[in-house]
């Protein structure tokens, strides 16, 4: 596609409901990195799928959060049991080649609350 | 802990005024630096970047950074302020050696007063 898509763009749910966020990167990255930015925060990493190896997890808050990127395309950020301070944008990205640090494209956004 | 550091949470300049956006790294290795602009209800935008070579890039809108590997900073300037760039201002790295994921700092929030 031309760009970054994710879906929904806007999510409102109860707390303690599953939610399901999806990313479509943009055809051929092979980067593709999740991120939380809530109210007055900045962007704090979550989780980053390079390629064919094993992603890095390291930034998922708890393990309510998990993550899968299938085919090495269109990746699916599920949260489980959702808590009121799960609120907050959910910004998808992607990048050409992997882990050499060129321009990452961001997709606009989920935003989640938690009600 | 490695990080990258933006020590102005927010910044305010007049229109016409020139302007610094101050961004930190503690990485040991080389990184890979960027800086992005998120304006309100829009997505994020890839100013510039620094790779190698020249440590002075130029970016979109009329924007610069300057890599000083001496100090571990990667400072954004413009020489004059129109009221559009008011937005939020990422710094983020690269840092190959650890994971090649990219981090970002906090966030500058720079507004523009006429």
């Amino acid at each position: 596609g031309a760009g970054v898509s994710q879906s929904p763009s806007n999510k409102v749910t109860e707390k303690g409901k599953d939610v399901e966020l999806r990313c479509d990167p943009i055809s051929g990255h092979t980067a593709l990195y999740w991120y939380r930015q809530s109210l007055g925060q900045g962007l704090e990493f979550l989780i980053y799928f390079q390629g064919n190896s094993a992603p890095d997890k390291s930034g998922l808050p708890s393990d309510r959060f998990s993550a899968e990127r299938t085919g090495g395309s269109v990746s699916t950020l599920t949260i489980q049991r959702t808590q009121q301070e799960d609120s907050a944008v959910y910004l998808c990205a992607s990048s050409l080649v992997e882990g050499i640090g060129t321009e990452a494209f961001f997709g606009q956004g989920t935003r989640l609350t938690v009600v | 802990a490695q990080s990258v550091t933006q020590p102005d949470i927010h910044i305010t300049v007049s229109e016409g005024a020139s302007l610094e956006l101050r961004c930190n790294y503690s990485y040991g290795a080389t990184p890979y630096l960027f800086w992005y602009v998120q304006s309100p209800g829009q997505g994020l935008q890839l100013l510039l970047k620094y790779f190698s070579g020249d440590t002075l890039v130029q970016g979109i809108k009329g924007f610069e950074a300057e890599f000083k590997r001496s100090q571990s900073s990667f400072n954004l300037r413009k020489p004059s302020v129109h009221w559009s760039d008011a937005a939020e201002y990422f710094c983020a790295v690269v840092v190959m050696e650890y994971g090649n994921k990219l981090v970002f700092g906090a966030g500058t929030i720079l507004r523009v007063k006429s």
